[in-house]
């Protein structure tokens, strides 16, 4: 199965600032079949991007995503209070679709 | 608009079964695939499978080796999800979730999630 590394861990920033995500997959993704989710504490999660750059319906334009092959990134161009939380990368061109480990994206 | 309502958490002992429900609304139950998915503590997601709301096709991950089974009610617009032989390492938050374009990809609505606990 194909083995998504997300970095950083954790990402200490203010609002206001970028915030720039990074998921590494172990082999090719196919038909960059890439999605990412936020998730805050005791909540579930919500899609943000689904097919490497296409933002889900209602989410704010600050959020871009990008990549191709094993390489991709999320980016939070100028970060509101509400985008603190842990977001995750899933690909799902390859069965059993995976999940990366999570970047934390915390108040500095 | 679109809602998931999972039933509530759960404490069950090894080797038991537990049966997760997903309540669902807002969308034409028929027309969506299901997605099952769980988070241990300290864990990635995990993909479990999907359940087609339309024919009832079903696709399980290896992983659980026949310990699985999803159901759907289509009169309920619920789909139900039940892993038996519990072990202390199926301790998990378990999740439906829509799928957002047709059978195994990505989720675009979620449950709430439903805590199970096993544990002697």
């Amino acid at each position: 199965e194909i083995v998504l590394t997300q970095s950083p861990d954790t990402l200490s920033l203010s609002p206001g600032e970028r915030a720039t995500l990074s998921c590494r997959a172990s082999q090719s993704v196919s038909v960059n079949s890439l999605a990412w989710y936020q998730q805050k504490p005791g909540q579930a999660p919500r899609l943000l991007i689904y097919a490497t750059s296409y933002r889900a319906t209602g989410i704010p334009l600050r959020f871009s995503a990008s990549g191709a092959g094993t390489e991709f990134t999320l980016i939070i161009s100028r970060l509101q209070p509400e985008d603190f939380g842990v977001y995750y990368c899933q690909q799902y061109g390859s069965s059993p679709q995976t999940f990366g480990q999570g970047t934390k994206v915390e108040v500095k | 608009q679109v809602q998931l309502i999972q039933s509530g958490a759960e404490v069950k002992k090894p080797g038991a079964s537990v049966k997760v429900s997903c309540k669902t609304s807002g969308y034409i139950f028929t027309d969506w695939t299901m997605n099952w998915l769980r988070q241990a503590p300290g864990q990635r997601f995990e993909w479990m499978g999907w359940i087609s709301g339309g024919n009832g096709g079903r696709k399980y991950s290896d992983k659980f080796q026949g310990r699985l089974t999803f159901t759907r009610d289509t009169s309920a617009s619920t789909v139900s999800m039940e892993l038996s032989s519990l072990r202390d390492e199926d301790t998990a938050v378990y999740y439906c979730a829509r799928d957002g374009y047709s059978s195994g990809y990505f989720s675009d609505y979620w449950g709430q999630g439903t805590l199970v606990i096993v544990s002697s």
